[in-house]
């Protein structure tokens, strides 16, 4: 079993949508929890840092973490084709440490 | 702020040749940086962690005679792929660690290595 889990996608939705993206875990050592935003053949993009459980808010883009259930999401409101690309979750047990990624679901949003 | 600049942004190569990729953190000073390798359709996997002024730590099945991992400076990290085969093809991605509150990594545009 992988430490984390992500559904590869793709994932298709219509402009202005609500995206839904997700993520499991099973170590529970995990503390920090992350989003990147990956388009093609370029390096990953830091969009949502979060360490807490709970929600956290950034525009129209919402992280949602639930240590309880080992279950991360991030929530993208109004979606645009611009954000059209691959989502990665990321993961770490201490701050500054390993990062543990998931294999990243392929978003694309039609205009 | 944060941003780490990768050189070159594609590489072919010949299969036995040494192909040296640049990591380089623009405007802020990266005590650790770290190299991935990116497969198509696939996730980031960590290849080495690597600290200024000492050697770089490889994770578990990554050969650290053909990934030679030098971190010179705050601001330099290399790879170099030696003796490359085809099988060494792949998106190689570095990351630079701000000295933030929370540590965060910003990751560079990436090389990709094609070995004939």
């Amino acid at each position: 079993q992988k430490e984390v889990e992500q559904d590869p996608g793709p994932l298709s939705v219509p402009e202005g949508a609500i995206v839904s993206l997700n993520c499991t875990y099973s170590n529970s050592a995990f503390q920090y929890f992350m989003w990147y935003r990956q388009y093609s053949r370029k390096g990953p993009e830091l969009l949502m840092y979060t360490y807490s459980s709970g929600n956290k808010e950034d525009g129209r883009f919402t992280a949602q973490v639930d240590k309880s259930s080992k279950y991360i999401s991030l929530f993208i409101r109004d979606s645009q084709p611009s954000d059209s690309a691959t989502y990665l979750c990321a993961m770490s047990a201490n701050q500054g440490g390993k990062l543990i990624f998931g294999q990243g679901t392929e978003l694309s949003v039609k205009p | 702020g944060a941003v780490v600049s990768q050189h070159p942004s594609r590489v072919i190569c010949k299969s036995g040749t040494s192909v040296k990729i640049e990591c380089r953190s623009l405007d802020f000073q990266a005590t650790t940086m770290f190299w991935y390798r990116q497969f198509p359709k696939q996730s980031l996997m960590l290849m080495a962690t690597s600290n200024e002024g000492s050697k770089a730590t490889y994770e578990q099945g990554v050969e650290k005679d053909k990934f030679l991992i030098n971190h010179a400076s705050l601001t330099l990290s290399t790879l170099t792929v030696t003796s490359a085969h085809p099988e060494d093809s792949s998106f190689y991605i570095c990351s630079g660690q701000a000295p933030t509150s929370t540590d965060t990594q910003y990751f560079g545009p990436g090389t990709r290595l094609t070995v004939l």
